[in-house]
This record gives structure tokens, sequence and C-alpha cells, in this order.
């Protein structure tokens, strides 16, 4: 069984960058791709992107191109979501998911809070 | 992109009662549509999917159906765990969406 592990919360103020992790455990972990999934304060789920474990091939969601990059280490099974500048607009929890055409696994969420 | 409109976005249901929510796609997308469930202070659930196949642990009061534009989520007999937002999402075409989601109170 396929488990993801995010890490812990961050702070931030505008301008830094910020990389936030996702640990994937289980034999299948390189079987489907990673997403990663937005969810502003008091808003609905959005899908920003995925990465494929095997070749690190990545599709990003216009909305979301050019403001981060996601990327994968296959010697730790982890992949990332990552900011250069951040804006006050990215404060949002970020989860992590994985699945062969529905998202069946997820991760525990990463909260980003950006506020000078 | 495809868009994924659900409705309603609000609905407050006694418990025992059936709760039926709406999405419709933009465009034809086949049965490539799945549901979550999503409580606060945790991930999404995956509750259905392609349409109509069950999840391994989902209990059997939540069903859903559709083809190419037109899907439904139905949880019939509505319990107080159920208390939570509900989301459609495609899987057809990239990049995936999700729809905006259904709150669903209990009364």
């Amino acid at each position: 069984e396929v488990q993801l592990e995010q890490s812990g919360g961050e702070v931030k103020k505008p301008g830094e960058s910020l990389r936030i992790s996702c640990k994937g455990f289980g034999h299948n972990f390189n079987d489907f791709w990673i997403s990663w999934v937005r969810q502003m304060p008091g808003k609905g789920l959005e899908w920003m992107g995925r990465i494929s474990p095997t070749n690190s091939y990545t599709k990003y969601s216009p909305s979301f191109e050019g403001h981060v990059t996601v990327s994968f280490d296959k010697s730790i099974n982890t992949a990332y979501l990552q900011w250069s500048s951040l804006k006050a607009s990215d404060t949002a929890m970020y989860y992590c998911a994985s699945g062969p055409g529905a998202l069946d696994v997820w991760g525990q969420g990463t909260t980003v809070t950006v506020s000078s | 992109e495809i868009v994924l409109t659900q409705s309603p976005d609000f609905q407050s249901v006694a418990p025992k009662e059936k709760v039926t929510i709406t999405c419709r796609a933009s465009q034809d997308i086949g049965l490539s549509l799945h549901w979550y469930q999503h409580k606060p202070d945790r991930p999404p659930k995956l509750l259905i999917t392609y349409t109509s196949q069950s999840i391994s642990g989902v209990p059997s009061r939540f069903s859903g159906s559709g083809s190419g534009t037109d899907f439904t989520l139905t949880i019939n007999g509505l319990e107080a765990e159920d208390a939570a937002a509900y989301y459609c999402h495609q899987s057809r075409n990239l990049p995936l969406t999700f729809g905006g989601g259904t709150k669903v109170e209990i009364k």
C-alpha cells in the first residue's frame, strides 16, 4: 500500500523561496504520477500539476505554470513543490496525491502561510 | 480546460434523508469522473471512481452515476459523519480539474 508523507507547515515572508516535500512509501509508489493540489482558505481544491516518478516528466495547470516548480528525487522517493518568490496569495494548504486516474492516496497536507 | 460545475453549493439535510449532488462537465469526459469527500483538517478521501465504481471501505450508501457530461453522487440515508465538502474531479484531459465543491450540513 502506497503512503505519502508531507513536510511540516511553513511560515514565510513575501519574496522568500520555499520547497515542500512529499515522500512516498510502498512498493507501487513509482507506478503513478504524483500530483499537487492547492486549497486556499475557505476555497475548493485546485490541481496544480504532476510529475512522473519514473522519468520526472512534468505537466502543469496553466494557472500555476511559471509560478511553481515540481521535481522528484528518485534516490529518496520524494516529490517537491517549490516557489522562488512567494506571494501572500500563496497562503494555502497543499496536498500531494497519487493514483491511476483518480487520486486515491493523499498526503496529510502542508500548510503554507505567507505574511509580512 | 474542462470546467466542472457542481450543484448545489450547499445543502442542509436531515439524517436518513437522501442527498443528490450533480456535476456537469463542459465537454464529454466519458466515465472519467471521480468523487471525493473532504472534512476539515483531513486530506480528501476518494469515494467513487470512474463514475460509479465503489472504493473498498467506503459505505454502500455512497453511489455514483452518469456519463458524458452529466454525473451524480448520491448518499442514500445521510449519517452525521457524512457532514463534509464533496468534490467531483475529471481525469480525462489535462489539466486535471475539480468541481467547485458542495458543502453538506446535517440538519
